[in-house]
Order: C-alpha cells, then structure tokens, then sequence
C-alpha cells in the first residue's frame, strides 16, 4: 500500500522563479493538505484540497496556490520566490467524511526547496 | 484559534531511561491528537493516533495518554534507545469553519546518549 508520495525531493530555485511541487495521496485518501516546515519549527498549513476544491486556507500570500486532479493528486505552487520561502514542503493526505471517525494525517517526505 | 505548545523544546537523556514529553492545546473541543517523529530533514512518521474519546493509545514502547479537558497529551517513552532520537512533533485536530484542520506544536528535540 504505497503512502503519500511527493516530488521532486530536492530543488533550487532563484529568487523571483516560479515552482510547481506535487503530491500523491495515499491510496483510499481523498484529501490533500500542505505545509510549510522552516527549520527548527513545526510544520505551519497553507491549504487544504477537497474534490479538487481549496477549501480551507492558512495565513500565506497569494502567491501560494494549489490545484488537486481528478485522481486526488495535487500540486502547489509558489509564484515570485522570496528567500524566505526556503522551507522543507510536506504534502497529507487524510480521509474525509463529515460523519466519520478521522484515521489521521499520513505525511509525505516532503520537498526541500531552497531559493538563492 | 488552536495553540499547540511542546515543552521541553529540547531533551537529552541517557540511553535506558524512560521519558515524558508533553503537548498542550488552548481548543479542548478537539477531534483527535497525533504524535509524530521527524528525523533530520525527512517527512513526518505518524507514531500513535489518539481519538477525541479515548484515553492513551500504546505501541511498543510508547505509549500517550490525552486529557481533553485539560489541554494536556504527553508521549512517553521506555527505556529510550539512541535510534530514538528525533524531534517529537504534536498535532491537534479540529473543526474549523466547518472542516478538519490540523495544528501542530513546534516539537521536542530528543538526543538519546548511547
């Protein structure tokens, strides 16, 4: 049973660039949350996607934005890179029913990206 | 808006000795509590999941306990071992603007010395 899978592992990207991270939820999974992990913090939410909907958001830019795919896969991306945007990027995937009991988050390994 | 704080920030023991690490949460209305570990630079290992209407959960050596009404989990660890070292992270799940959203402490910092 393969878990969350995220690609790539590792990136460098210059400031001002563009990049586009991606997930693969857990299979039986139908819901994709991302974080933002700076070192030495816990990890901080960004959004979350629901049938390939954003339906809730954290305190980040709008240059943060996100897309899930018909399969439950997602990408987020980060437009006009800052410095401080050089974080560990982890994507979750849970199981969502309204009236269910919730199995928890499964992460994945995440992307390191670092801006230069 | 959910609080998780994690104290102490950092922990070193000597190998063989057990442990505590605590999680506390300003929201009791919580849904469940997860205790995770993350080992340098890597992704997030789910370690025990605890419901909102359960007590402690128990894996091998592990074993944490939640007290909703208090605001309290604490994750403890027999007869630590070098390979646990790693930093023990706690996330709150809970209800917001009608979805379940996850918030997590800032971590404790484990070195077990061989």
């Amino acid at each position: 049973d393969a878990g969350v899978t995220q690609s790539p592992t590792h990136l460098i990207k210059t400031r001002g660039q563009q990049v586009t991270l991606r997930c693969s939820p857990k299979s039986g999974h139908d819901t994709v949350s991302w974080y933002q992990q700076a070192l030495g913090q816990g990890p901080q939410f960004i959004f979350q996607y629901y049938e390939e909907e954003e339906r809730q958001r954290g305190n980040f830019p709008d240059r943060f934005s996100g897309h899930q795919f018909p399969n439950y896969s997602s990408e987020l991306n980060v437009n006009a890179l800052l410095l401080g945007d050089s974080a560990l990027y982890l994507c979750a995937s849970s199981l969502a029913r309204s009236n269910s009991i919730s199995y928890g988050y499964t992460f994945g390994s995440g992307t390191r990206l670092t801006v230069v | 808006k959910q609080e998780v704080t994690q104290i102490p920030a950092a922990l070193s023991v000597p190998e063989g000795e057990n442990l505590v690490l605590n999680c506390s949460f300003t929201d009791s209305a919580i849904y469940n509590l997860q205790w995770f570990r993350q080992d340098p630079g890597k992704g997030l290992t789910s370690l025990l999941l605890i419901q909102s209407s359960q007590r402690e959960q128990t894996s091998g050596r592990l074993n944490a306990s939640l007290d909703k009404s208090s605001g309290r989990s604490t994750l403890y660890i027999a007869a630590s071992q070098p390979g646990d070292s790693a930093t023990y992270l706690c996330a709150v799940s809970d209800y917001s603007g009608g979805y379940q959203k996850v918030t997590f402490g800032t971590g404790t910092k484990l070195q077990v010395i061989p």
